[in-house]
């Protein structure tokens, strides 16, 4: 099973609201990480949970908070955002170390209005 | 002088023909190599991985890493209409907490029946 999975799918939220995404693997990667990716442009890393530890942070506004409650389970809380910060935000899982191949999820499609 | 450099396209092949995908890249300290293809609104799904140089081949692609020329390629053969997508290519390299992906920009494909 090499399957990331996001929910939801697809989201449209007020400047003023609160949401979270959500993603999970069972492939027993202990890295996990959230990307974020705006119309024909590659996808932009955004944090990088190493064992459950926030490893990287690619100066992402506080609007942004990630969370990692366990092996499996990686959260992106979102907050007070503004329309440019509409994307695909995508995450991805791999072994840690940089070292081996990283899989996607299908991503959440974020429209902030 | 980006340390991923891969030409957008588009490019665009009759049903059948050989697809040829490249991306050069500067840091010689990248190891790992990937191909990944994105259709359109969707998360990147893996295609090929490869480690240091050489040649890996999986059904009608082959990935091709020339390390002495910072060059690397991904082969399609007898190209199908379903393989229309964009395809980036990805490095990593391991040492550290570097769990970095470094994507190219893409390369947007159509297949034409």
């Amino acid at each position: 099973d090499t399957e990331v999975t996001q929910t939801p799918k697809h989201l449209v939220m007020g400047m003023t609201n609160k949401k979270s995404l959500k993603c999970e693997q069972h492939m027993g990667h202990r890295a996990m990480y959230w990307y974020k990716q705006k119309a024909k442009k590659p996808p932009e890393l955004m944090f990088v949970y190493s064992y459950e530890k926030l490893s990287i942070n690619e100066s992402v506004p506080s609007r942004f908070s990630p969370e990692c409650p366990n092996s499996s389970l990686l959260n992106l809380h979102l907050h007070a955002l503004q329309p440019e910060d509409s994307a695909l935000y995508l995450c991805a899982s791999s072994q840690p170390g940089g070292w081996t191949e990283a899989f996607f999820g299908q991503g959440t499609r974020l429209t902030v209005v | 002088q980006k340390e991923v450099e891969q030409d957008p396209g588009p490019l665009s092949v009759p049903e059948g023909a050989i697809v040829s995908l490249n991306c050069t890249y500067s840091n010689s300290a990248f190891q790992y190599f990937m191909w990944y293809r994105q259709y359109s609104r969707k998360g990147p799904e893996l295609l090929m991985y490869t480690y240091s140089s050489g040649n890996k081949e999986d059904g009608r692609f082959t990935a091709q890493v020339d390390k002495s020329s910072k060059y690397i390629s991904l082969f399609i053969r007898d190209s199908q209409p379903s393989d229309s997508a964009t395809y980036l290519c990805a490095m990593s390299y391991s040492g550290g907490s570097n769990y970095k992906l470094t994507f190219g920009k893409g390369t947007l494909l159509t297949v034409n029946p």
